[in-house]
């Protein structure tokens, strides 16, 4: 079974560019998630989707991401503009509704120069 | 003050020694308790999940919760230079999970 898929895993850009992040989640899992990682930092909530539905965004910078999940499979994340301090991994994870563990995939690698 | 606080270490052991990991906490209503062990470059994977208080075993690694204490800990014996990795502790209450900041860990061969 092929697990949380991410694209693209490294993505170099100059600050103000546009960037999408692509996830596929495990076939059958409802829930889906993004997740923000910094250096030599735990993972932290961006969104989270229960199927199409975004249903906790609190933690997304609204004015620069955005995050869909058409059809309630693939999610983007996208950052327009991106700035120097969005260098970091995004991680994408998914798991079954109201599980307490989340699989998670190898994440796509943000520098802004 | 972080809900979750991990020492980040970093931490080296020579193989076959003992590594001991902990996390404090002081959200109350965390419940379920897990630790996920990232290497360089891909994403975290888990490695034990718990949802009382005391010890659970799984092979080479034990996990403890200490909900009294607000603690938990991993133990990994025989340690491995595979066993070289980040180690994240979890927590979750009925809505959120938060991770601690993740421990180096080298294990020297």
């Amino acid at each position: 079974e092929a697990g949380v898929v991410q694209s693209p895993r490294y993505k170099i850009i100059e600050k103000k560019q546009p960037v999408a992040f692509w996830c596929n989640p495990i076939s059958g899992h409802n829930t889906l998630y993004w997740y923000l990682q910094n250096l030599g930092q735990g993972p932290e909530l961006l969104i989270r989707y229960e199927n199409e539905e975004a249903v906790d965004d609190s933690q997304l910078p609204k004015d620069r991401f955005s995050a869909e999940r058409l059809k309630g499979v693939d999610s983007t994340l996208k950052i327009q503009p991106a700035e120097l301090g969005d260098s970091a991994v995004y991680l994408c994870a998914s798991s079954l509704r109201g599980a307490n563990v989340l699989t998670f995939g190898a994440g796509s690698r943000l520098t802004v120069l | 003050q972080k809900e979750v606080e991990q020492d980040p270490g970093p931490l080296s052991v020579p193989e076959g020694a003992i590594v001991s990991l902990n996390c404090t906490y002081s959200n109350s209503a965390f419940q379920y308790f897990m630790w996920y062990r990232q290497y360089s470059r891909k994403g975290p994977e888990l490695l034990m999940y718990t949802y009382s208080s005391g010890n659970k075993e799984d092979g080479r690694f034990t996990a403890q919760v200490d909900k009294s204490s607000k603690y938990i800990s991993l133990f990994i014996r025989d340690s491995q230079p595979s066993d070289s990795a980040t180690y994240l502790c979890a927590m979750k209450d009925d809505y959120k999970l938060s991770f601690g900041a993740g421990t180096t860990v080298t294990v020297r061969a």
